[in-house]
């Protein structure tokens, strides 16, 4: 069965600092992988997802993650983290030609002034 | 531009008192799902509905019943609450349910308490 994990449930990080989320995953498969982030009290919005096209995949307000498959890992990373960015960010799996996701426990990124 | 409607945001209930979660979308979506938000847990899949008139169990049914009459809206209920029914049910739905193509619009959550 798959699964994820998500290695920190916690990130703070200053204002301008890189960002690294990072995500493992477990798939007897080739699997399709998400990046969903929620703000508070807001629905959650996907931000990138990888489909086994390209490893490196670009998602909205400049995060990217790369598919690693020999280290079954899916990190997030942002160059240069900003107030906005304060939220939880969830990573999630999908082995089946489905939409049946399985969700990470989510990181809660704080960004720091 | 609406996308996923969830009411209400907020209820209390007591031990044994009944509810309906009323989600509403209007992006003409195929699939609709509910899912349950716990601290530390991610989000867990309740129900779903692949369709009009359609529904299946997800990960965590127990306690729960669904309803699509509607192809727009997606209700959940809770017959006779408990308090380990108390959580964050968020409504999704996607227009397809290819895992390549396929991504959820999540409505704003709804606040449940059992008392």
């Amino acid at each position: 069965a798959q699964s994820v994990t998500q290695l920190d449930s916690h990130v703070s990080v200053s204002e301008g600092t890189p960002v690294l989320l990072r995500c493992n995953y477990s798939s007897s498969y080739s699997p399709s992988l998400f990046w969903y982030v929620q703000h508070p009290n807001k629905g959650l919005q996907l931000l990138l997802k990888y489909t086994s096209a390209a490893t490196l995949v670009k998602g909205i307000n400049g995060f990217e993650a790369e598919f690693k498959k020999s280290e079954t890992s899916f990190h997030l990373t942002k160059p240069s983290a900003h107030m906005s960015d304060a939220a939880e960010y969830f990573c999630v799996v999908s082995e089946d030609a489905t939409n049946k996701l399985i969700f990470g426990t989510g990181t809660l990124l704080a960004v720091q002034p | 531009n609406a996308g996923v409607t969830q009411t209400p945001k907020f209820r209390v209930l007591k031990t044994g008192q009944s509810m309906t979660l009323l989600c509403a979308q209007d992006m003409n979506h195929e699939y609709m799902y509910w899912y349950r938000q716990d601290p530390g847990m991610g989000l867990r899949l309740i129900h779903y509905s692949v369709g009009e008139g359609t529904t299946a169990k997800g990960e965590v049914p127990d306690g729960y019943n669904v309803s699509r009459l509607k192809k727009q809206n997606f209700l959940l209920g809770l017959e006779s609450a408990a308090p380990s029914q108390t959580s964050v049910y968020f409504c999704a739905s996607s227009y397809s349910d290819r895992r390549d193509t396929g991504e959820l619009f999540f409505g704003e959550g709804s606040r449940l308490t059992v008392l």
